[in-house]
């Protein structure tokens, strides 16, 4: 698979500030990306995924947006919380049924009250 | 409540020595992922099965084998474990279809002395 380049690395925001993480790739026949969240101790769980036809997403104080010409996808966070503090890691996919995905290296959220 | 499991939290194993790592889906989904995380290099997929006793080579594959003899169960074998390998291995999930949600486990923190 092709790589997923994740920006930053670590991410220290005040409570109630926004966060925001980017992804790139290079695959053009990617078409699915999700955004899963690691809590400490904890595998990765899925907090909100968008797929190639789609522009952007929102899940409460999560958004995801995706810009197919540039080929880079962000996630947002908006009023962030203590709770919100994990690593979080972009991932693309191809829409093949095997269901493989290239993961981003990881970027630590710190949310400092 | 779906439940990807893995057998051991954690492993302290010896140079030279064979290692099994188990992992249980209750979901009956057909895809099941090795994936190695370490920092600063995200999740990286070891192996991949579709199908019982179907298996496919990820990314990198050097030094693991696996072994699907039932669709519930994925194991994951280091034929003879070394230093370099010490990481925190994670199995995950996905029924078959287009950008189904990837399920993981809480991660096993194998350390190889």
């Amino acid at each position: 698979g092709e790589n997923v380049e994740q920006h930053p690395s670590t991410l220290s925001v005040q409570e109630g500030d926004s966060a925001v993480i980017k992804c790139t790739y290079s695959d053009s026949a990617s078409n699915y990306f999700p955004w899963y969240k690691q809590e400490l101790g904890k595998g990765p769980q899925l907090i909100i995924d968008i797929r190639s036809n789609v522009g952007e997403k929102k899940d409460q104080r999560i958004a995801v947006t995706l810009n197919k010409t540039a080929k880079h996808f962000s996630l947002h966070i908006t009023e962030t919380q203590p709770e919100d503090s994990a690593v979080y890691f972009c991932a693309e996919g191809y829409g093949d049924s095997w269901g493989k995905l290239q993961f981003g290296a990881g970027t630590q959220v710190v949310v400092t009250p | 409540d779906v439940k990807v499991t893995q057998s051991s939290r954690y492993l302290v194993k010896r140079t030279g020595e064979k290692v099994f790592l188990e992992c249980v889906q209750d979901m009956d989904h057909e895809n099941m992922f090795w994936y190695r995380q370490d920092p600063g290099l995200g999740l990286r997929l070891i192996y991949f099965s579709y199908d019982v006793k179907m298996k496919e080579k990820g990314d990198i594959p050097e030094g693991y084998s696996v072994s699907r003899e039932k669709k519930e169960r994925f194991s994951l074998i280091l034929e003879s474990a070394s230093t370099n390998q010490t990481s925190m291995y994670l199995c995950a999930s996905r029924a078959a279809g287009v950008n189904t949600e990837a399920f993981f486990g809480q991660g096993t923190r194998l350390t190889v002395v």
